[in-house]
């Protein structure tokens, strides 16, 4: 199994332009999300999804939009970049939303919005 | 609010010197707390879940326990190799996680 998947690794974008951060496992797992991380800040939830059509906002969900598709894709959009959006952005699956259930996380992607 | 904090900061020590991480929550419904491990340049790895006050769980030179204020990430002879982050997330409805001890282990 290849895990949680993320593409590209690092990108650089100038303010205004979108792009799409991309995001697949292959663990079957119905719950996924998308993290961004900031220097002395802790992982913070953008968008979730509990399944293939339904997804939801998390803590920092502005100029940021999901879809889901299928069970393994959960792509992030941004629509229109911004400096403040300049982070480490980091995709997670697991079984389900249960307590009991710990998050594989990606490899990371380093965006920075010139 | 709910409120994750992790101390302390930075942490650096010898190849075989024990020590402990600190992971303090007030939080309304605790229903889990976990910890993980971040490598440079990669994303977070699972290493322990806690549930209730006293539990304890092991794996290879990490002890992680859990009180009704806290969780500590415990340490003993580590190698070079322990160097990474540590980070502690506390479940609620969501899940909030703290900012990480940045540890160093020199031979």
């Amino acid at each position: 199994n290849a895990g949680v998947t993320q593409t590209p690794k690092f990108q650089v974008l100038k303010t205004g332009q979108s792009m799409t951060l991309q995001c697949a496992q292959d663990m079957n797992h119905e719950y996924m999300s998308w993290y961004r991380q900031d220097p002395g800040m802790g992982l913070r939830l953008i968008h979730y999804s509990v399944g293939a059509g339904i997804t939801d906002q998390g803590e920092v969900p502005n100029g940021y939009n999901v879809s889901r598709s299928t069970t393994e894709d959960f792509p992030l959009r941004l629509l229109s970049a911004a400096p403040s959006q300049t982070s480490v952005y980091f995709c997670a699956s697991s079984q389900d939303r249960g307590v009991h259930n710990e998050q594989f996380f990606g490899p990371g992607t380093r965006l920075t919005v010139l | 609010e709910d409120q994750v904090t992790q101390s302390p900061e930075a942490l650096r020590l010898q190849e075989g010197e024990s020590s402990s991480l600190n992971c303090s929550y007030t939080v309304s419904g605790l229903r889990g707390l976990f910890w993980y491990r971040q490598d440079p340049g990669k994303g977070p790895e699972f290493l322990f879940t806690l549930y209730s006050a006293g539990e304890e769980k092991e794996k290879e030179r990490l002890k992680a326990t859990l009180t009704k204020k806290e969780s500590f990430l415990h340490i003993t002879a580590p190698k070079p190799e322990d160097s990474a982050t540590y980070l502690c997330a506390v479940r609620t409805d969501k899940l909030i996680f703290g900012t990480g001890t940045r540890l160093q282990v020199f031979p």
